[in-house]
């Protein structure tokens, strides 16, 4: 069964950049897609995009286009995912799901890495 | 991209049954079977317990179930249980390989 471990906690400052990492442990994700999901502090899911290595693919919500970069590796196996110009509300735990894609869509979220927590602070 | 309608809470005492909607557009909801359904402890990643509207992935309890009826989805958890308790979020397939999230329902088990 696949694990995905995600890189430990952050702390930056204001228009600082983080990355975060997600490798699939026991797997990878050749045939299946990478999306990221943040949670602020007391708040719900918000999906922020996805990659498909297998189609070569990259998906920006709205929200976070030009400020969010979603790459992997050569082996698929891990996923990264960079936000710059960090602002305090920024804050949050982000989490990496592995996408199961149906006919080319990504259709559903089977397994979850266990979050990061970036904290922007000055 | 607007979030999917969840109602902030639901509850319910142990044994009995309820019902969580998801309301969204015919560009989501209403076009896709692409709706999942996650539960979420406190402190702990989301888990998958319904996809495509209506299936439930191995382990998980057939108290759970799923089903759509126009731009609603809903999720029934059966026979409530102590462990029950949690934040439910719904998600849906919004076209062009976009997702889209439920703002999430509190569930308290009485």
């Amino acid at each position: 069964q696949v694990q995905l471990v995600q890189s430990g906690a952050e702390v930056k400052k204001p228009g600082s950049s983080v990355k975060v990492s997600c490798e699939a442990s026991g797997g990878s994700f050749s045939t299946y897609g990478i999306s990221w999901v943040r949670q602020a502090p007391g708040q719900g899911l918000e999906w922020m995009g996805g990659i498909i290595p297998l189609f070569g693919t990259t998906t920006y919500a709205q929200k976070f286009q030009g400020r969010v970069t979603f790459t992997t590796d050569k082996s698929a196996i891990t996923g990264y995912m960079e936000v710059t110009g960090l602002r305090s509300e920024d804050t949050a735990v982000y989490y990496c799901a592995r996408n199961v894609v149906v006919t080319g869509i990504p259709g559903y979220f089977d397994f979850w890495g266990q979050g990061t927590l970036v904290t922007v602070s000055s | 991209q607007s979030a999917l309608t969840q109602p902030p809470s639901a509850s319910g005492s142990p044994g009995q049954s309820v019902t969580i909607s998801c309301t969204g557009t015919s560009r989501d909801v209403g076009s896709y079977t692409f709706v999942s359904w996650y539960q979420q402890h406190p402190g702990k990643a989301p888990k998958l317990i319904i996809y495509e509207v209506k299936k439930r992935p191995s382990g998980v309890p057939d108290r759970f179930s799923g089903s759509k009826s126009g731009n609603t989805a809903s999720l029934t958890v059966s026979g409530l249980q102590p462990d029950d308790e949690g934040d439910y979020y719904c998600t849906s397939y919004a076209g062009s390989n976009t997702v889209v999230f439920g703002g999430g329902t509190r569930l308290t088990v009485l």
